[in-house]
């Protein structure tokens, strides 16, 4: 079984550009996660859907920061524009559910 | 809100035992344990569920204490593939997993 795809894995940009990851979750998971890890720390959780809803976005940054998830299975974070404090991996995950989450193997964000 | 976990690191050799704690300031409904290796994505080791069903694939056991709030992961006979940065994630009622700052274990030979 294929795990969670995420792409790019890299992702170098100037501030105030716009960058956007995409993620593909475990076929058949209904319930997908954006998560922002910092050096050093835990991932911190930013949006969960059920299917297509948006069901926790408290901790996304809507002023620069948008997610979308068309057809509830492939997903898409963006950020416009970006700043020099969101570099960080920006991890994906999928879960039957509200079971075991599956992470994908993230997207690593610089910004110069 | 974040768990605390302990200790921040740990050094073994081959063989050795260790034991990683999370503590949360909130009731607890279940409490899952990832490892994380540099550069890849986390893992998934064991869930642990109020009402002390566990569930688990490796051989690595934890205790859940409901009423101290606390998790506590143990490594038995340690081997080089045990090295990685380990998380507990707490999950309240709310389905949501907040993650402890992690616990990073070096295995040497």
């Amino acid at each position: 079984e294929a795990g969670v795809v995420q792409s790019p894995r890299y992702k170098i940009i100037e501030k105030k550009q716009p960058v956007a990851f995409w993620c593909n979750p475990i076929s058949g998971h209904n319930t997908l996660y954006w998560y922002r890890q910092n050096l050093g720390q835990g991932p911190e959780l930013l949006i969960r859907y059920e299917n297509e809803e948006a069901v926790d976005d408290s901790q996304l940054p809507k002023d620069r920061f948008s997610a979308e998830r068309l057809k509830g299975v492939d997903s898409t974070l963006k950020i416009q524009p970006a700043e020099l404090g969101d570099s960080a991996v920006y991890l994906c995950a999928s879960s039957l559910r509200t079971d075991t989450q599956y992470f994908g193997p993230g997207t690593r964000l610089t910004v110069l | 809100q974040q768990p605390v976990q302990s200790p921040q690191a740990v050094i073994l050799r081959e063989g050795e035992d260790a034991v990683i704690n999370c503590s949360s300031s909130k009731a607890l409904y279940s409490v899952h344990w990832y490892r994380q290796k540099h550069g890849e994505a986390p893992v998934f080791l064991m869930i642990l569920l109020k009402g002390g069903e566990q569930k688990g694939h490796e051989k690595i056991s934890a205790s859940f204490n409901e009423k101290k709030q606390q998790s506590s992961l143990y490594l038995t006979a340690s081997q080089l593939s045990y090295s990685g940065t380990y998380f507990c994630g707490t999950e309240h009622t709310d389905y949501k997993l907040s993650f402890g700052a992690g616990t990073t274990v070096t295995v040497r030979a």
